[in-house]
């Protein structure tokens, strides 16, 4: 019953490959975030697009490209990622109040 | 000092129980403040806000002190279901200013 949508739910990339994650929201919010959720940890902040440009980058590789092609939907590049990549990648809509995906779980091999 | 702070738990209680959390945040300035539940490799879900008047939803109840800079989640009547991750969530303005807890969990035991 979420209205922030993700693609895909599982992900499996080698460290050469180059894919992408998904998300969607319609729900009208003009911020959006990418978090990254290792076990046992609470969500990284990692982007968050306000009107659809890029607002914070907490400081993360570039092997992790955000794009925001529209304030409905927002993706997450990912190329030459390392096996301590793997982790939930969740994305998230709104402003105080957030509302979560259900995120992606990616595994690096 | 960490930003906010929680019991990492594991809370064990039986069923019907009360149990209560606490969360404690560092930043004076802080506005706003949530309870997440985080079921096991799921997303958070928003459980409810926290106001200063106290809120409560069934069997839920939120307190927040901002003299002391806690809030609080009490759980009435525990049910097998209620057993999760409860996530204090604090946020301080600007978008990039979302705090989260480490998260307490809880299990509830017939």
């Amino acid at each position: 019953d979420t209205e922030v949508t993700q693609t895909p739910k599982h992900l499996v990339m080698g460290m050469t490959n180059k894919k992408s994650l998904k998300c969607e929201q319609h729900m009208g919010h003009r911020a959006m975030y990418w978090y990254k959720q290792k076990a046992k940890k609470p969500p990284e902040l990692m982007f968050v697009y306000s009107y659809e440009k890029l607002s914070i980058n907490e400081s993360v590789p570039s092997r992790f490209s955000p794009e925001c092609p529209n304030s409905s939907l927002l993706n997450l590049h990912l190329h030459a990622l390392q096996p301590e990549d793997s982790a939930l990648y969740l994305c998230a809509s709104g402003a105080d109040t957030q509302y979560f995906g259900p995120g992606t779980r990616l595994t690096v091999l | 000092r960490k930003e906010v702070e929680q019991d990492p738990g594991p809370f064990n209680v039986p069923e019907g129980a009360t149990v209560a959390f606490n969360c404690t945040y560092s930043n004076s300035a802080s506005q706003s403040f949530f309870w997440y539940r985080q079921d096991c490799r799921k997303e958070p879900k928003l459980l409810m806000s926290v106001y200063s008047s106290g809120n409560e939803d069934g069997r839920f109840t939120a307190q927040l002190n901002r003299a002391s800079q806690y809030i609080s989640l009490l759980i009435r009547d525990s049910k097998l279901s209620d057993s999760a991750t409860y996530l204090c969530v604090v946020y301080s303005g600007g978008y990039q200013k979302v705090t989260f807890g480490i998260g307490t969990k809880l299990q509830v035991i017939p």
